[in-house]
């Protein structure tokens, strides 16, 4: 257990529809960072949250939004789902904004649009 | 835009031989990470390297920083079962703060 936990682990809906990926940080850590992995794309970063704020943003769709809350936990919105967007879906986190001990990745949310 | 070229893309080897895999960049990063990802799961943080030239082992692995702070390498020796798995390099750009992923190298390792 790595300590990110990611829920749900599977998902699976239909074109157009919109879904909320679920990640709670390891304990003390203050940056959360989404990433996206396709088959044919690799690890893609999407955007990272400091504390509550958008620190930096990737390659993130504008049908696709962020927020980290008080608490630290962080969800992913992807909405007008297309099929292109089965994907497994990482969230990492890590003490600081600088990447000074690298990131923990949690397990994962697979996610299937049919 | 940044991005890292990782090789080999695969390789099939036999148990107790050594693996030798390498990332390269046009760009220069001021740290270099490499991860393994099992099916199933998330990538774990293998080795950190964080200065130019750094040498640094975990075990039977063994990754180098390169001088330029354009590459870096991932030795695994006497390779087992259990090193089955998706190698991933990432690169902390120097100018963007960003990390990039390198597209990963599939190990399968026969018994």
């Amino acid at each position: 257990d790595s300590g990110v936990t990611q829920t749900p682990k599977h998902l699976i809906t239909a074109t157009g529809q919109r879904v909320t990926l679920r990640c709670s940080p390891r304990s003390g850590d203050l940056s959360v960072y989404w990433y996206q992995q396709s088959l044919d794309q690799g690890l893609q970063f999407l955007i990272q949250y400091y504390n509550g704020e958008e620190r930096a943003k990737g390659n993130i769709l504008e049908r696709f939004s962020a927020q980290q809350f008080p608490d630290l936990h962080s969800e992913l919105n992807l909405s007008s789902l297309e099929l292109g967007d089965s994907a497994l879906y990482f969230c990492a986190s890590s003490k600081d904004s600088h990447l000074n001990y690298g990131y923990t990745f949690g397990s994962g949310t697979r996610l299937t649009v049919v | 835009g940044q991005q890292l070229n990782q090789s080999p893309q695969s390789m099939f080897i036999q148990e107790g031989e050594d693996v030798s895999m390498n990332c390269t960049s046009s760009s220069i990063f001021n740290t270099w990470l490499w991860y393994k990802q099992d099916p199933g799961e998330g990538p774990v943080l293998l080795i950190a390297l964080y200065k130019a030239g750094e040498l640094t082992s975990n075990g039977r692995l063994t990754a180098q920083f390169g001088i330029t702070r354009k590459d870096s390498f991932l030795n695994i020796s006497a390779s087992i079962p259990s090193d089955v798995g998706i190698y991933f390099c990432a690169g902390l750009a120097s100018n963007t703060g960003k990390l990039i992923f390198g597209q990963g190298t599939t190990l399968q390792v026969k018994p």
